[in-house]
C-alpha cells in the first residue's frame, strides 16, 4: 500500500525566516500532491497543491517542489510569520482517485 | 459562505456506547468525506459518499462503523458498542465533484470522540 511520511516531526524557525518542511512518498503511481495546514482544534487547511506533471508551484508565500525520482516534495514557506505556526501534512490521492492519504505531520514552531 | 460545520464538538461517552457524529457540508458540494485522526497522526480516510450512496467505505474499521447520507447533503456517522481505542477526532469534508477526480476537499473542525 502506500505510506506517505515526513522526514521530521517538528521544526522550529524564527520570524522572518524561510521554512522547508520535506515529505516522502512510497507510491509511484501518485500523480496528486496537496499540502495542509492544521492548527490546533481545527480542520486541516488546503495550502497549495501540485500534479506530477509538474515539479514546481508557486503560491502566495510558499512554494512546492516535486521530485518524482526520488519521490519527495517540500513546501517552502517564505518570510515565515507566527501565524503559519501549526502541523503540516502533506497527502496524495488514493488510486481510488478520491481518498487522501495523509503522512504524520510536522509541527512548525515559529519564534519571535 | 459558510464551510463545513460538524457537531457536536466534543463527544464524550462511556465503553459500549452508541454515537452519532454530524456532518453539514458546504452547500452544493456532492461529495463527503469522512476521515479519522488519532492524536500525533495524520487523517485517515473512513468512507466516501456521492451523491446519498456511499461510493467506498473500505476505510471504515469494522462493522460497528456505519455512515448515512439519506438526502445526499448531511451525513452522520454511527458507532456502535464504542471502544476506547475509537477514541480520536473525526474529521468530515466536502468537495465539488469535477472531471478528473482531483478536487479541493474541505474540512470540518471535527469531532472529538472520548470513549471512557
Amino acid at each position: 500500500g502506500e505510506s506517505v511520511g515526513l522526514h521530521l516531526p517538528t521544526l522550529s524557525v524564527q520570524e522572518g525566516d524561510n521554512s522547508i518542511i520535506n515529505c516522502a512518498y512510497s507510491n509511484s503511481a501518485s500523480d496528486y500532491f496537496i499540502w495542509y495546514k492544521q492548527e490546533s482544534g481545527k480542520g486541516p487547511q488546503f495550502i497549495i497543491d501540485i500534479r506530477s506533471n509538474m515539479d514546481k508551484r508557486q503560491g502566495q508565500r510558499v512554494t512546492v517542489l516535486l521530485n518524482k525520482t526520488v519521490k519527495h516534495l517540500s513546501l517552502q514557506i517564505a518570510a515565515t510569520q507566527p501565524g503559519d505556526s501549526a502541523v503540516y501534512f502533506c497527502a496524495s490521492h488514493s488510486n481510488s482517485g478520491y481518498a487522501l492519504n495523509f503522512g504524520k505531520g510536522t509541527s512548525l514552531l515559529v519564534t519571535p | 459562505g459558510a464551510g463545513v460545520s460538524q457537531t457536536p464538538s466534543n463527544k464524550v461517552t462511556e465503553k459500549g456506547k452508541y454515537v452519532e457524529l454530524r456532518c453539514d457540508p458546504i452547500s452544493g458540494h456532492t461529495a463527503l468525506y469522512w476521515y479519522r485522526q488519532s492524536l500525533g497522526q495524520g487523517p485517515e480516510f473512513l468512507i466516501y459518499f456521492q451523491g446519498t450512496g456511499a461510493a467506498d467505505d473500505s476505510g471504515l474499521p469494522n462493522d460497528r462503523f456505519f455512515a448515512v447520507r439519506p438526502e445526499g447533503s448531511v451525513s452522520t456517522l454511527k458507532i456502535q458498542r464504542t471502544e476506547r481505542g475509537d477514541s480520536a477526532v473525526y474529521l468530515c469534508a466536502s468537495s465539488l465533484t469535477l472531471a478528473g477526480g482531483r478536487n479541493e476537499q474541505f474540512f470540518g473542525p471535527g469531532t472529538r470522540l472520548t470513549v471512557l
